[in-house]
């Protein structure tokens, strides 16, 4: 069946830092790809995403590619802030019907310390 | 627009009760999304609404749940017979047809 896997966490880093979230999928068809950020007390909102092969998603310095030759969808941003930490999760949304419903991977933590 | 509300955010009830949430979305979307999220897990599909059609439902929607959507507007969740593997964070979400979704912030059930 369909299905997201994420890195586990935590992924602990200082500010300033390389961040890489892996992410990988296993999917029939072509789905849509999604990373959505869960900051303490909220809900969960959308970072970016791709719905084709080679799409290269980004927002708020964050980017990710989809790599439908290697089924990943890896988060990266170049220089982590104290204000990234969260709990990150990659999606996919699949279906030749269209419904919109997600399928999420079970979520990595990101703490940045300054 | 104040974005999906959900009410209430914090619930404890005791094994055996029933209880209803309440799920608002954003005005004008056609499409209401149910979700589960247990500690260190991502959210799970339970079920989706276009207008007040329920189109689908998974197996993790078990016959003690149910989900309407009467005016095509709000929608409620009701488990019957709590348990406390119902323990969970409930999420509800709204878009318009496929696109992007926006969550509520969802309502901690607590099973005693």
């Amino acid at each position: 069946g369909n299905s997201v896997t994420q890195m586990e966490g935590p992924v602990t880093l200082s500010e300033e830092a390389f961040l890489t979230i892996n992410c990988t999928y296993t999917a029939t068809g072509y789905p849509s790809l999604f990373w959505y950020v869960q900051y303490p007390g909220e809900g969960l909102q959308l970072l970016l995403k791709a719905t084709k092969a080679d799409d290269k998603g980004s927002n708020k310095g964050f980017e990710a590619t989809y790599r439908k030759e290697t089924t990943s969808f890896h988060l990266e941003k170049g220089s982590v802030q104290v204000s990234d930490s969260a709990v990150y999760f990659c999606a996919l949304s699949y279906g030749s019907s269209n419904t919109g419903k997600l399928i999420f991977g079970q979520g990595t933590t990101l703490q940045v310390k300054p | 627009d104040t974005g999906v509300s959900q009410d209430p955010r914090h619930k404890i009830t005791k094994r055996g009760q029933n209880v209803t949430f309440r799920c608002d979305p954003i005005s004008e979307h056609n499409r209401l999304y149910w979700y589960r999220q247990t500690l260190g897990q991502g959210p799970e599909f339970l079920t989706y609404f276009q207008n007040e059609a329920q189109l689908e439902k998974s197996r993790l929607l078990s016959d003690r749940f149910s989900a309407e959507r009467p005016k095509g507007s709000f929608s409620t969740l009701e488990i019957q017979r709590t348990e406390q593997g119902d323990s969970a964070m409930y999420l509800c979400a709204s878009s318009i047809d496929s696109r992007e979704a926006f969550f509520g912030q969802g309502t901690r059930l607590t099973v005693v």
